[in-house]
């Protein structure tokens, strides 16, 4: 069945760095999503990216979408404190699997001031 | 507007119990999904449900089942508790009205039920 894997597991970032988590999936998707999940939260959506070479940008934040479909990224620009958090990407397989969101273990992400 | 609603917030049950986990949806939303969150995990989809019909379904066994109320209100039950069933289950409401054959309506999820089975 559809996989989806998160690198890296952990990010400690010293605040004002960038750094980038990838999220790989076995199986081509129609769609991905990205949430970001706070301590003792909830997720929260953030962005989805549909098409193959997709980047979308939300201030500090870009999203992008493999041409093959199968992976994204999320790079983020000088961190600040407040990106401390989870960030889990949730693939979106075939037409038969639809609305069966499968979601990456998760990168969590701690900033140090 | 509220947002999704989860009841109750904490839980504890004794192996072997069953337990019934209640959500109500975004206003204007139509569909539900419930997922499992072990600690330090993703989460796990455990399955959806639209038009009162479990429209999709993770890999869990039947132990796991739910309904949809005609308002949109969603329960998920567990029989036979396991002490693996120990997790934060989430509930997410999104509009399928809203989604096409590419684009999936973003889940808003509600701030879910802790579960720990003694």
């Amino acid at each position: 069945g559809q996989q989806v894997m998160q690198i890296p597991q952990y990010q400690h970032v010293q605040e004002g760095e960038d750094f980038t988590t990838y999220c790989n999936s076995s199986t081509t998707l129609s769609n991905i999503q990205w949430y970001k999940q706070r301590p003792g939260g909830h997720p929260v959506f953030l962005i989805q990216l549909v098409k193959s070479g997709e980047v979308k940008k939300q201030k500090r934040l870009t999203f992008q979408f493999g041409e093959a479909k199968k992976n994204s990224s999320l790079h983020i620009t000088a961190t600040q404190t407040t990106d401390v958090g989870t960030y889990f990407c949730a693939g979106q397989g075939g037409t038969d699997s639809w609305g069966k969101l499968q979601f990456g273990a998760g990168t969590q992400v701690v900033v140090t001031p | 507007d509220a947002g999704v609603t989860q009841s109750p917030t904490h839980l504890i049950k004794t192996r072997g119990q069953q337990v019934t986990l209640r959500c109500s949806p975004k206003s204007g939303h139509d569909t539900v999904s419930w997922y499992q969150q072990a600690l330090g995990q993703g989460p796990q989809f455990i399955f959806q449900y639209y038009e009162e019909e479990e429209r999709q379904r993770g890999n869990f066994p039947d132990r796991f089942s739910g309904h949809q109320f005609p308002n949109y209100s969603s329960e998920l039950n567990v029989n036979a508790l396991l002490l693996g069933d120990s997790a934060l289950y989430l509930c997410a409401s999104s509009d399928t009205g809203a989604a096409t054959l590419s684009y999936n309506s973003p889940l808003h999820f509600g701030n879910g039920t802790r579960l720990t089975v003694t």
